[in-house]
């Protein structure tokens, strides 16, 4: 069964300063992993997404995750953090696998950006 | 990009009444829709599964009486909270999956939800 465990539901960093959200998965099949991004009262957007190939990848507004096999785990990243970067952020895995199965979601990370 | 529509973005009614929210798939047709519920600070819960033309799909614990899903056609997908109550209050979202590929889900802005 797919599950996605987010290590540290708030994370808090100075702009400027590294990004670094954390997502560990279990998935009984090869997993499609995603990133979204939540505004307050908003939907959810994709940041970026691993099907299959590069393990490094790029999104919007600067973040990139990688995947990693061996560590079971996808975590986000962004060199330097912006006021604007301040959101949720969810880390998901395709239920079935592939690109159109539905979404399982980790329980998300805040992260604020101080000035 | 694809984009999904979701009405109304805020309501605020009494205790015992229905409550209908669209969502609409405006640049793609969309046999799977999803709508979600999400507490504060927490994931997103999902609740059912739509799909055109056929009765949704319920997770487990999701009163389908009380949560009346039609997928009435390609592009819409509409979820009633029936006999509202305080605790129905919540942010619910819906998604629409688009088969051309690209990403899973496209998600609306979301409803919030606010019974008196």
């Amino acid at each position: 069964a797919q599950s996605v465990t987010q290590l540290g539901s708030h994370v808090s960093v100075s702009e400027g300063a590294l990004v670094l959200l954390r997502c560990n998965y279990s998935s009984s099949v090869p997993p499609y992993l995603f990133w979204y991004v939540q505004y307050p009262n908003q939907g959810l957007q994709l940041l970026l997404k691993y099907t299959t190939g590069a393990t490094l990848v790029k999104g919007i507004n600067g973040f990139e995750a990688e995947f990693k096999k061996s560590e079971t785990s996808f975590h986000l990243t962004k060199p330097s953090a912006h006021m604007s970067d301040a959101a949720e952020y969810f880390c998901a895995v395709s239920l079935y696998g592939g690109s159109q199965g539905n979404l399982i979601f980790g329980k998300g990370t805040k992260l604020s950006v101080k000035p | 990009g694809a984009v999904v529509s979701q009405h109304p973005s805020w309501v605020i009614c009494k205790s015992g009444t229905s409550v209908k929210i669209e969502c609409r798939s405006l640049d793609f047709q969309a046999t799977t829709m999803f709508w979600y519920r999400q507490f504060p600070k927490q994931s997103l819960m999902l609740m059912a599964t739509s799909n055109e033309g056929s009765k949704a799909t319920y997770e487990q614990g999701v009163e389908k009486d009380k949560f009346l899903i039609n997928h009435a056609s390609l592009t819409l997908s509409t979820l009633t909270v029936t006999s509202a109550h305080p605790e129905d209050s919540s942010f619910y979202i819906c998604s629409a999956r688009d088969l051309r590929g690209g990403q899973p889900q496209h998600f609306g802005d979301g409803t919030r939800l606010s019974i008196l």
